[in-house]
């Protein structure tokens, strides 16, 4: 019973391909994030979506395009990709006004390696 | 914009000890959220333990609990008679209350649990 599940947990591709990643919540939560995590394990956000409307856009190149069809999941698309694209991709997502004090719930991560 | 610093990169613990790991965050805002997350080597983000800011009282799960000094923007974690499922990277992080929904992260620090 994963609460945010991403699709596929690896994938290594070569440069100038096109990759999706998939992630699905089943906490009913109305947010949900994507982050990067580094080479050197730095953690920052993506994109963010409530609701499927997109509220957070933190300087990504256009080639990322994130879709949310419904509340329940998130994806994102990678266009032409590059070696430094490489890093852990992680889905969440969280519940405004629920008490839980924005606490955000991880996937698992999607380890994304660019040869 | 609110930032988060961990100055401890490593830390070592021998098993069964207490090991404190540190934090500092910078903001404006009165209201907000802090957070503790585990990362081990398996790559999942897990929560820790969560501390709202209005709470004067420290929050405690179990082994884990923080010293939340909010005049001093300090938030350190402890860790009492640490086991060696305990080995992984710690982050600290910061969410407003409302608005932007988004988790701001620390650098982490990578504590291993010696036998």
């Amino acid at each position: 019973d994963t609460a945010v599940s991403q699709t596929p947990k690896y994938l290594v591709t070569q440069m100038g391909n096109d990759k999706s990643i998939k992630c699905e919540q089943n906490l009913g939560h109305d947010t949900m994030y994507w982050y990067k995590q580094d080479s050197k394990k730095f953690l920052k956000i993506m994109f963010s979506y409530n609701n499927k409307e997109l509220i957070i856009n933190e300087t990504v190149p256009n080639r990322f395009s994130p879709k949310s069809p419904d509340k329940a999941h998130l994806n994102l698309h990678i266009n032409s990709l590059e070696l430094g694209d490489s890093a852990v991709y992680f889905c969440a997502s969280s519940q405004r006004d629920r008490g839980t004090g924005n606490t955000i719930y991880f996937g698992e991560g999607s380890w994304l390696t660019v040869v | 914009a609110q930032t988060v610093t961990q100055s401890q990169p490593e830390m070592s613990v021998q098993e069964a000890e207490t090991v404190t790991l540190s934090c500092t965050y910078d903001t404006s805002e009165s209201n907000y959220y802090l957070f503790w997350y585990k990362q081990p080597p398996s790559r999942q983000m897990i929560l820790v333990i969560r501390q709202e800011a209005y709470k004067q009282q420290n929050a405690t799960e179990n082994r884990f609990s923080v010293n939340f000094q909010k005049a001093a923007k300090s938030f350190s974690l402890k860790i009492s008679d640490s086991q060696l499922g305990d080995t992984a990277m710690y982050f600290c992080a910061f969410a407003s209350q409302g608005g932007s929904e988004k988790l701001v992260f620390g650098k982490g620090t990578k504590l291993t649990v010696n036998p």
